[in-house]
């Protein structure tokens, strides 16, 4: 059982469509995190959720909209993108916030989403 | 304007020779640092933090922080062909401990 599991690993969408992409950890971690990665760009934090409650949205538009039920799943729930959206979408856990040294994070093997 | 920038590559290095890979930082409160490494098609994976002024060992791999110059290096020695990837310098930011700002990786080949 991999540590941290997304799915779907590739999403094709209209600008009109709903979907969301879900990420589930094995760790036993109690922070989970969404990152995006585009090309020729840094990593981008987008949101941190430590024991289910939001601590971090880093100005992401409201087209995305996250949501952790529990400790263990978090999904990014997608509406009315644009193309520039299209990018890897990166899930990430960790033992919790704050850690001694929050750095260790551990990701899954991201969504690969595409906005047509 | 407060980053991590990274040295953009790409680098090339023959087999068994030392990869040198930089990175320097503008947010003097940043405590923490981190190099990962990214496969091609793959996830972010870490392979060493420093949180201290100076070197950090462990096994081929050395990390170096210099926090007056704000500066983080990885030594990468005796490359192999395995070891081409993208290495990706982060430092927490904000005086955050979990609030990290990722350089855009710089991308290592090692011929064989």
């Amino acid at each position: 059982e991999t540590g941290v599991t997304q799915t779907p690993r590739h999403l094709v969408m209209g600008m009109t469509n709903k979907k969301s992409l879900k990420c589930e950890q094995h760790l036993g971690h109690n922070a989970m995190y969404w990152y995006k990665q585009s090309a020729k760009k840094p990593l981008e934090l987008m949101f941190v959720y430590n024991f289910k409650e939001q601590t971090e949205n880093n100005s992401v538009p409201s087209r995305f909209s996250p949501e952790c039920p529990n400790s263990s799943h978090l999904f990014l729930h997608l509406h009315t993108l644009q193309p520039e959206d299209s990018a890897l979408y990166l899930c990430a856990s960790s033992v919790s916030v704050p850690a001694a040294f929050g750095g260790e994070l551990f990701f899954g093997e991201g969504s690969r989403l595409t906005v047509l | 304007q407060k980053g991590v920038e990274q040295n953009s590559g790409p680098l090339s290095v023959p087999e068994g020779a030392i990869a040198s890979l930089n990175c320097t930082y503008s947010d003097r409160g940043s405590q923490s640092f981190f190099w990962y490494r990214q496969y091609s098609g793959k996830s972010p994976e870490l392979i060493m933090s420093i949180y201290s002024n100076g070197d950090k060992e462990d096994g081929r791999f050395t990390a170096q922080l210099n926090k007056a110059s704000q500066y983080v290096s990885l030594l990468i020695r005796d490359s192999q062909p395995s070891d081409s990837a993208t290495y990706l310098c982060a430092g927490n930011s904000g005086g955050s401990n979990y609030k990290l700002t990722f350089g855009k990786g710089t991308l290592l080949t090692v011929n064989p």
